[in-house]
């Protein structure tokens, strides 16, 4: 199976400040078709995951624009430009270019 | 707006069986992969089964291959998922998902305990 490794796992942020996720795969997650199907995905305090970034760097509708995905073949960053309250949760990265398709650890984004 | 329901979580006893229901409304369901991927404290997320639009092909990981089994009816905007041969390490709540992440349910929520 692909590992999915995230750092770090716990980020302490001030509000106002950036924020950087890194995302780490043990096999390239470039597809057959060229596209590479990596997904950021944003879990708020008792709710269900939300997908915030596809194919690396594509916002989801309604995403602010605060948040920007990046990378390729095996090394994957999500960045938040300027941390407001409601961005507080875990953040995952998932593959799906493999099966069985995998998550990161998560990453906890907490009020420093 | 888009909305997956998710039904027929509960406590089960090791190796007994569940039906896990989802209800799609605001999308065309028909023309979407659909999963099942649950979230335990302990294994963190884990997708457990994948289904295509048409219901011809579906994937499982090897962890609950043979135990699982994924359906869907178009025709009534829904997806199942029978799970029998229930362990402890099957608890945790099983999410709903469209297209790759797109949307998730609420989830249900399946304990097994005896």
């Amino acid at each position: 199976d692909v590992v999915m490794t995230q750092s770090p796992l716990s980020l302490p942020v001030t509000l106002g400040k950036p924020a950087s996720i890194s995302c780490r795969s043990s096999h390239s997650l470039v597809y057959s078709d060229g596209n590479t199907y990596l997904v950021w995905l944003q879990q708020r305090p008792g709710q269900s995951p939300r997908r915030l970034i596809y194919q690396v760097s594509n916002r989801d509708s309604g995403v602010p624009d605060r948040f920007s995905g990046s990378g390729s073949g095996t090394d994957f960053t999500l960045k938040i430009s300027r941390v407001e309250a409601e961005d507080l949760g875990v953040y995952y990265c998932m593959q799906f270019t493999h099966w069985p398709h995998t998550f990161g650890q998560g990453t906890k984004l907490e009020i420093e | 707006e888009v909305q997956l329901v998710e039904s027929g979580g509960g406590l089960v006893q090791p190796g007994g069986s569940l039906r896990l229901s989802c209800v799609a409304s605001e999308f065309t369901f028909s023309g979407s992969w659909m999963a099942w991927i649950r979230q335990s404290p302990d294994k963190g997320l884990e997708w457990v089964a994948n289904i295509s639009p048409d219901g011809s092909a579906k994937s499982y990981p090897d962890s609950v291959k043979g135990r699982f089994t994924v359906s869907r009816d178009n025709a009534k905007n829904s997806l199942f998922l029978q799970v029998s041969g229930l362990r402890a390490e099957d608890s945790g709540v099983y999410y709903c998902v469209r297209d790759g992440g797109l949307k998730w349910g609420q989830g249900t929520l399946v304990s097994v305990s005896s």
